[in-house]
């Protein structure tokens, strides 16, 4: 079955740690998403990458850092510059940036900083 | 830049009671999706919706796309306990941009 997978469901970091997030789909997707999610609050926009070897910045993209070296995997490390990366990180994957579409979801990673 | 005021931010109703929860925005939208996200997963896509008027079904969830392009409403008969969770409003403009997400509805149901 196609989907979209991503791993670890549950990762603690120490403080002044990087840690990096994986995403991979099998859904031959080009376009490749990752959003930011705390508790009340909806969906903000990390990075985006509309096709290999290319990526932009979302709307909170100060203390992360991604890449795109196959179009299947588009992992997220959050870097020690993020100041409060505890919080429920979600992937997600279009056929294109074209919006009406709509986006496939991964489960989710819960980052925790200990 | 682009909002999508989604409302109400939380909702708490009785089991069997139908919900009705909106969306609307200042910009007009070319397509118009409806998410929900189960507790500790991903949001799952349940009604797209690509013209203006149009009234579309899943089973027990009904969505619209309002006529003006700038709102959408997405209602739910006779709540079940596994509707419990946060529903997402989101518009597209069909073009080379990315989808517009609402804060969402988080639904919760009274025992």
């Amino acid at each position: 079955d196609g989907g979209i997978t991503q791993s670890p469901k549950y990762l603690f970091r120490k403080e002044g740690q990087n840690v990096t997030l994986s995403c991979e789909q099998n859904l031959n997707h080009d376009a490749m998403y990752w959003y930011r999610q705390d508790p009340g609050q909806g969906l903000r926009l990390i990075y985006y990458s509309q096709i290999v070897n290319d990526f932009q910045k979302g709307d909170i993209a100060e203390g992360y850092s991604v890449s795109r070296e196959k179009k299947e995997s588009f992992p997220l490390t959050v870097t020690s510059a993020q100041k409060n990366p505890t919080a429920f990180y979600l992937c997600a994957s279009s056929f294109s940036t074209l919006s009406n579409y709509g986006y496939t979801f991964g489960s989710g990673t819960r980052l925790t900083v200990v | 830049g682009q909002q999508l005021n989604q409302s109400p931010q939380s909702m708490f109703i009785q089991e069997g009671e139908d919900v009705s929860m909106n969306c609307t925005s200042s910009s007009i939208f070319n397509t118009w999706l409806w998410y929900k996200q189960d507790p500790g997963e991903g949001p799952v896509l349940l009604i797209a919706l690509y013209k203006a008027g149009e009234l579309t079904s899943n089973g027990r969830l009904t969505a619209q796309f309002g006529i003006t392009r700038k709102d959408s409403f997405l209602n739910i008969s006779a709540s079940i306990p596994s509707d419990v969770g946060i529903y997402f409003c989101a518009g597209g403009m069909n073009r080379d941009d990315k989808i517009i997400f609402g804060k969402g509805t988080r639904l919760h149901i009274l025992p």
